[in-house]
C-alpha cells in the first residue's frame, strides 16, 4: 500500500519570502508524484508532477519540486511567495501500474502574510 | 472545454434521507473518479469508471453508496439513508486514458459538492 505524509499542517510565511512544503511517501512499488493546490471552495488544480527523468520538476505559478528517491521525498518550493499563494496544498502519489487512484496527504495550509 | 462540473455545489439534508450528486466530466475524457474529502483531510478515493464500467471501488464505499455512469459520459453518486458521518466534500475528477499524446492520464478535478447531513 502507498501512503503520503505531509508533516506540516500549517505554514505561515511572509510575502516575498521563500517557502518549502514537505512531502514524504511510502511505497513498495514505483509511483508517480503530484502536487495539487486547492483554493477555498474550489477543486484541486495540478501544480506539477514527477513521472520520470530529471528529479527537479518545474510547475505553474513559479513552484518547483525535487524528487529524492533515497529519502522518499517530494518537497515543494517557491523562492518568493505572493499573497495569492495562500491556499491548501496536497501531495499525492499514484502507482505506475495496476490502479489509477491517487493517494493524497492530509494537506498543508500555506498562509502568506503581508 | 469548460472543465469538470458538479451539481449541486452544496446540499443540506436530514439524516436518513437519500441524496444524489451529478458529475459531468471533460467531454473527451473516458475515465471518471469520485473522491471524498472531510475537513482537514486530503481527498480519499471512492471509485472510478472507464467509460461505463466501474473498475475499482474503495472499501470506504459502503453498501449505502452507489455510483453509475450509464452512457460513459456523466456520472451520479447516490447515498442512501445518509448519516452525519457522510458530511464531506465529494469531488469528481476525469482523465483521458494514456496514449502517445498523453503519457499520463492526469486527473482534472471539479469544484466538488459539499454535503451537510443534519
Amino acid at each position: 500500500a502507498q501512503s503520503v505524509t505531509q508533516l506540516d499542517s500549517q505554514v505561515p510565511v511572509f510575502e516575498e519570502a521563500p517557502v518549502e512544503l514537505r512531502c514524504n511517501y511510502s511505497s513498495s512499488v514505483s509511483v508517480y508524484l503530484f502536487w495539487y493546490v486547492q483554493y477555498p471552495n474550489q477543486g484541486l488544480q495540478l501544480l506539477l508532477k514527477y513521472l520520470s527523468g530529471s528529479t527537479l520538476v518545474k510547475g505553474i505559478n513559479g513552484f518547483e519540486a525535487e524528487f529524492n528517491k533515497s529519502q522518499t521525498s517530494f518537497h515543494l518550493r517557491k523562492p518568493s511567495v505572493h499573497i495569492s499563494d495562500t491556499a491548501e496544498y496536497f501531495c499525492a502519489v499514484r502507482r505506475t501500474s495496476g490502479t489509477y487512484k491517487y493517494i493524497f496527504g492530509t494537506g498543508t495550509r500555506l498562509k502568506v502574510l503581508a | 472545454d469548460t472543465g469538470v462540473s458538479q451539481d449541486p455545489r452544496h446540499k443540506i439534508t436530514k439524516r436518513g434521507q437519500n441524496v444524489t450528486f451529478r458529475c459531468d466530466p471533460i467531454s473527451e475524457h473516458n475515465r471518471l473518479y469520485w473522491y471524498r474529502q472531510t475537513l482537514g483531510q486530503g481527498p480519499e478515493f471512492l471509485t472510478y469508471f472507464q467509460n461505463e464500467a466501474q473498475l475499482e471501488k474503495s472499501r470506504l464505499l459502503s453498501d449505502r453508496f452507489s455510483a453509475e455512469r450509464p452512457k460513459g459520459s456523466f456520472s451520479t453518486l447516490e447515498i442512501q439513508r445518509t448519516e452525519q458521518g457522510d458530511s464531506a466534500m465529494y469531488l469528481c475528477a476525469s482523465s483521458l486514458a494514456a496514449s502517445g499524446r498523453a503519457p499520463l492520464d492526469e486527473q482534472f478535478f471539479g469544484p466538488g459538492t459539499r454535503l451537510t447531513v443534519l
